[in-house]
């Protein structure tokens, strides 16, 4: 079993429409839970992170933790071509530390 | 401020060979990062370095690959000899410190190996 699970899609949705990334993960220890954006032949840059339980809203983004069933969520509202790319959650034990755990990532695709 | 550097963007060579690849964090960053990213997978974090000294390189094929971060600024990771499997991209990235702060990657070095 992978340490963290996401489902690769595609996916592809209209433009406006909201959006929904899932990630499960199996490490109690994971208190960091980042989402990174990931354009074609590019790095990935940091999206969003936040910490143990609970949401983060960021503009038309927010990241949703459950620890206790160990789910994660990123939520587009209002989704743009711009948002067109590859999304990975990943996971640590600190931030910014150390070895990131990362999910297989999802690409995701906004039809104007 | 400029992002982190790396080169070449693509390499392609055959089995066996010897490859080397080359990062320049962002200045200042004392923390680097190589990880492999298999298409159609996640990142795997290879070796982490702080300043020059290597802080984690336990997913690093040692059979194969080394890294080197000479006066903890520039750093270079050499795959020999090079296996189908290692047909990767290779991203570096760094941060301010380890903990509590963000990494940030580079564009990354496509590799195939035929």
């Amino acid at each position: 079993q992978k340490e963290v699970e996401q489902d690769p899609g595609p996916l592809s949705v209209p433009e406006g429409a909201i959006v929904s990334l899932n990630c499960t993960y199996s490490n109690s220890a994971f208190q960091y839970f980042m989402w990174y954006r990931q354009y074609s032949r590019k790095g990935p840059e940091l999206l969003m992170y936040t910490y143990s339980s609970g949401n983060k809203e960021d503009g038309r983004f927010t990241a949703q933790v459950d620890k206790s069933s160990k789910y994660i969520s990123l939520f587009i509202r209002d989704s743009q071509p711009s948002d067109s790319a590859t999304y990975l959650c990943a996971t640590a034990e600190d931030f910014g530390n150390e070895k990131l755990t990362f999910g297989t990532g999802t690409r995701l695709t906004i039809i104007p | 401020e400029a992002g982190v550097a790396q080169s070449p963007r693509y390499k392609i060579i055959e089995k066996r060979q010897s490859v080397a690849f080359w990062c320049n964090p962002i200045s200042g960053h004392a923390t680097l990062y190589w990880y492999q990213q298999i298409l159609g997978q996640g990142p795997k974090l290879l070796i982490q370095f702080q300043n020059n000294g290597v802080v984690d390189d336990s997913q690093l094929p040692k059979d194969r690959f080394s890294a080197e971060r000479l006066k903890g600024v520039d750093s270079t990771l050499k795959i020999q000899p090079a296996k189908l499997e290692d047909s990767a991209v290779y991203l570096c990235a760094s941060s301010k410190r380890t903990g509590n702060t963000e990494a940030f990657f580079g564009q990354g070095t496509r590799l195939t190996v035929v």
